[in-house]
């Protein structure tokens, strides 16, 4: 069964430092999504992306945050300076048409 | 704006008893409902989703849930626990295809033997 991949499964990096996250989502898939979730909190959306374009972010997404699909495959969340506060774990999921988002097993990223 | 609310962050039942995993959400429109589940160490896995066929809706692993408009409620019930039932289990909201996902605070499910 088609799955959503993420690498890498735990990024550790210093404060200040860049990171970036990748997923790979549903091969037949057209909308992709970024949500993380805090130690002990609930799931927050991020950002989604469709078309080669952000098609809706949340506050949480400011300057600091930027996705792209580099190739066909991959869809990545770059994060320019990390913060502590950016200490989460970072889900990708992907959509076709239909309702349903499938999300992948996560990046644990830990800020020092 | 679009919320859900899942009352009782710990819920704890026997094995082979009843469990039932609260919903409420608030929506301007019709939603599509789903519940996840979050075994430790792991991603969000689907297990029903409502999307407004049949209002009883059944999923993986023997839960189902009913939506009632009446009540904005979608709780996620299932006869007989199972050790293996015990995780985070997550609520969540949605107007539209491709729009965002809400979630609730999530239920972790405990199973006592």
């Amino acid at each position: 069964e088609p799955e959503v991949t993420q690498t890498p499964s735990h990024q550790v990096t210093q404060m200040g430092q860049e990171v970036i996250l990748r997923c790979v989502p549903i091969s037949n898939h057209l909308y992709f999504y970024w949500y993380r979730q805090i130690l002990g909190q609930k799931v927050e959306f991020l950002v989604s992306f469709y078309n080669n374009e952000i098609s809706e972010k949340s506050e949480i997404f400011d300057d600091q945050f930027s996705v792209e699909r580099p190739d066909g495959s991959n869809f990545t969340l770059k994060i320019r300076s990390t913060k502590l506060e950016d200490s989460a774990m970072y889900f990708c999921a992907s959509s076709e048409v239909t309702d349903t988002q499938y999300f992948g097993p996560g990046t644990r990223l830990t800020v020092l | 704006a679009q919320s859900v609310t899942q009352l009782g962050s710990h819920v704890s039942v026997s094995e082979g008893a009843l469990v039932l995993l609260r919903c409420n959400y608030s929506s301007s429109v019709p939603p599509y409902l789903f519940w996840y589940v979050q075994y430790p160490n792991q991603g969000l896995q689907l297990l029903l989703k409502y999307t407004s066929a049949a209002t009883l809706v059944k999923g993986i692993n023997g839960f189902e849930a009913e939506f009632k408009k009446s009540e904005t409620s979608f709780h996620l019930t299932k006869p007989s626990a199972h050790m293996s039932d015990a995780a985070e289990y997550f609520c969540a909201v949605s107007l539209n295809t491709g729009n965002q996902f809400y979630f609730g605070t999530g239920t972790s499910l405990t199973v006592i033997p």
